[in-house]
Formats: structure tokens, sequence, C-alpha cells
């Protein structure tokens, strides 16, 4: 059961262009994570937002808890060739022990 | 320096030949837990465990057994392989519970012919 849906799946954007990334659900989560993986590695942990409408800035990467905390996003301005990679979300619904990954969106920035 | 560690990094198997990979964490933490990442699919959760001799099931534990003697490790186990279990494979520990930051290992490629 695939419960996090992340889109798009895969971008390809400009050195220098601002790009956003969602990651969606119909369940309530207690706490959202952003990973980023890249190629032959671990994914490797971004942020985390545990409270609704929440909004976190990480230099150019901004993110945000939906006020309903089912949904976040994640916006990269002026991407840069380094930001290439998986990004990943990943969810824990109250009271469970267990975490739920998105499928991931490949980012690839163009020099 | 704080990190997770897994054996092999690579493993090519035929079908019903018991192996184990290896999970190693020097970070004194108490949550462990294993995914396996395939095309299309994401990460998805195999096993957890909260502490010593404490585990619990994930999305997909079909097929797979853990144990936690010590803290420190978490091996996975597949008693007999099947060419379905071809993935991806790693290893994550967090101080505490699911909302901490989780800490992964290089992963393990596993290929069963």
């Amino acid at each position: 059961t695939q419960l996090l849906e992340q889109s798009p799946q895969f971008l390809s954007i400009q050195e220098g262009e601002n790009l956003t990334v969602y990651c969606n659900s119909s369940s309530v989560f207690s706490s959202l994570q952003w990973y980023r993986q890249e190629p032959g590695e671990g994914p490797v942990l971004l942020v985390t937002v545990v409270t609704g409408g929440e909004v976190k800035k990480l230099k150019r990467l901004t993110f945000q808890f939906g006020d309903a905390r089912k949904d976040s996003s994640l916006h990269i301005t002026a991407a840069q060739p380094g930001d290439t990679g998986l990004y990943l979300c990943a969810g824990a619904h109250p009271g469970a022990n267990n975490l739920f990954f998105g499928t991931g969106t490949r980012l690839t920035v163009i020099p | 320096e704080a990190q997770v560690t897994q054996n092999p990094r690579y493993l090519i198997t035929v079908t019903g030949k018991k192996l184990t990979v290896t999970c190693s964490q020097n970070m004194n933490h108490e949550y462990m837990s294993w995914y396996r990442q395939d095309p299309g699919l994401g990460l998805r959760q195999i096993y957890y465990s909260m502490n010593v001799e404490v585990t619990d099931k994930g999305d997909v534990p079909e097929g797979y057994k853990v144990s936690r003697k010590e803290k420190r490790n978490f091996p996975l186990i597949l008693e007999s392989p099947s060419p379905n279990q071809t993935s991806l494979y790693f290893c994550a520990s967090s101080y505490r519970e699911r909302s901490y930051e989780q800490y992964f290992g290089p992963g393990t490629r596993l290929t069963v012919t």
C-alpha cells in the first residue's frame, strides 16, 4: 500500500530555475521528513516537520507541512547542479512505530 | 566517526541459499530498521527494532527474519532467498523512534538468480 505519493516523479531543470516537489497522502502524519539520496549512497535527512503549517528553511530549500498534516512540499530556489539527487519524503502515523517513504522525485539540475 | 555499516555491499546468490546481511551502528541508537528500495516503489520498511530483543514487522516482512541480540547489531536474514528479493537493501538507525533522524547505511545490492 502506497501511502505517500510524490510528484513529479522526474524533474529536469536548468541551473538557476526554481522548483517545487510535492508529497501527498490521505492519512494524517505526526511528523514528516525529507531526505536526499545520491547514487550509491543511503538517504540523508534534510529536515523534519512536526506541526501543521510549519515552514522550515535550509539555505535555498523551503519545506512546508500542510495545515492538516497530510501533505508537504519542498521548494528549491535557484537550483544548482549540487541539488541533483533523489528526494524522498517519509511520514510517521500517530501512535505507530514504523516509517513510510514516498516513491521519490528524481531531480536533475543541468549546468 | 558516527556511522552505520552494512556487509556485504554487493551479493549475488542463488535461490534457496540462506544468507545474512549484517548491520552495525556505533551511535548507541535504540531504533534500527531495514528497508528495501525498488524502482517505482520507493523505500519500504521490512522490519524494525525499538530496542534489544524487541522487533516488529514493517510493510514487507515476508521472506525475511531479523534479530536484535545486541544494541549495535541488527542482521537481516533471508532463510530461502527468491528472485523477487533482488533489491537494494538499507539498514538505518535513529536515537529513538521513527520521529528522529534516521542514519542510513551505504546499502547492499542483492541479486538472487
